[in-house]
């Protein structure tokens, strides 16, 4: 069974903190991604990555930054951590060539900012 | 570039009533769309996909979706309602470059007894 794993579930910071939310995939895929989920605002790209050491912005990349230094992980950092990065964040993988195939999901990472 | 609206943010049916969500897209190349279910405090979960095969695409629990290209249209819809069918459901289309999927703002399916 395919599985992106994402380190922690739920995550309480305090304002200003460094956080890093870890994503582990075992399929070999290529492409991993970040996305921000808020309520009626859906799903926002924040990073992306398509091979290791590179990365590329998404949508709304202010306020954090990547890192893949093994294939099968991709690693999202808030540098200093602010109450409206409060939100649920979803890791996903996709194979390269992958126009017609889906992403996977992670079950995802509730971070709350005090 | 790539875009998907969907129409209503929550929807109500009754258990055994027909489901219909809907989802518009925009694409400046032929689109690859996706059908997204979440169940509370979970990832998302693949419903189907359309990939050009075929018009109607079959997918998981009896959902189906039939893309239409006059309307730029790739409608999710199931016969029946199940109480286990509630969550929310996002649409999905592939962006320009062919990487991340561009996702609309979702829709909350509520279904009563």
């Amino acid at each position: 069974d395919v599985k992106v794993t994402q380190s922690s579930r739920y995550l309480v910071k305090r304002t200003g903190e460094k956080v890093f939310l870890e994503c582990v995939q075992d399929m070999d895929h290529e492409n991993m991604f970040w996305y921000r989920q808020d309520p009626g605002l859906g799903l926002r790209l924040i990073y992306f990555s398509y091979d290791v050491k590179m990365k590329e912005k998404g949508d709304i990349p202010e306020g954090y930054s990547v890192s893949r230094e093994k294939k099968e992980r991709f690693s999202l950092i808030l540098e200093s951590a602010s109450t409206n990065q409060t939100s649920m964040y979803l890791c996903a993988s996709s194979p390269r060539d992958g126009t017609n195939t889906e992403a996977f999901f992670g079950q995802g990472t509730r971070l709350t900012v005090v | 570039a790539q875009s998907v609206t969907q129409l209503g943010s929550h929807v109500s049916v009754s258990e055994g009533a027909l489901v219909l969500l809907r989802c518009n897209y925009s694409s400046s190349v032929p689109p690859y769309l996706f059908w997204y279910v979440q169940y509370p405090n979970q990832g998302l979960q693949l419903l189907l996909k359309y990939t050009s095969a075929a018009t109607l695409v079959k997918g998981i629990n009896d959902f189906e979706a039939e893309f239409k290209k006059s309307e730029t249209s790739f409608h999710l819809t199931k016969p029946s309602a199940h109480m286990s069918d509630a969550a929310e459901y996002f649409c999905a289309v592939r962006d320009q470059a062919g990487t991340a999927l561009i996702f609309g703002k979702g829709t909350t399916l509520s279904v009563s007894s």
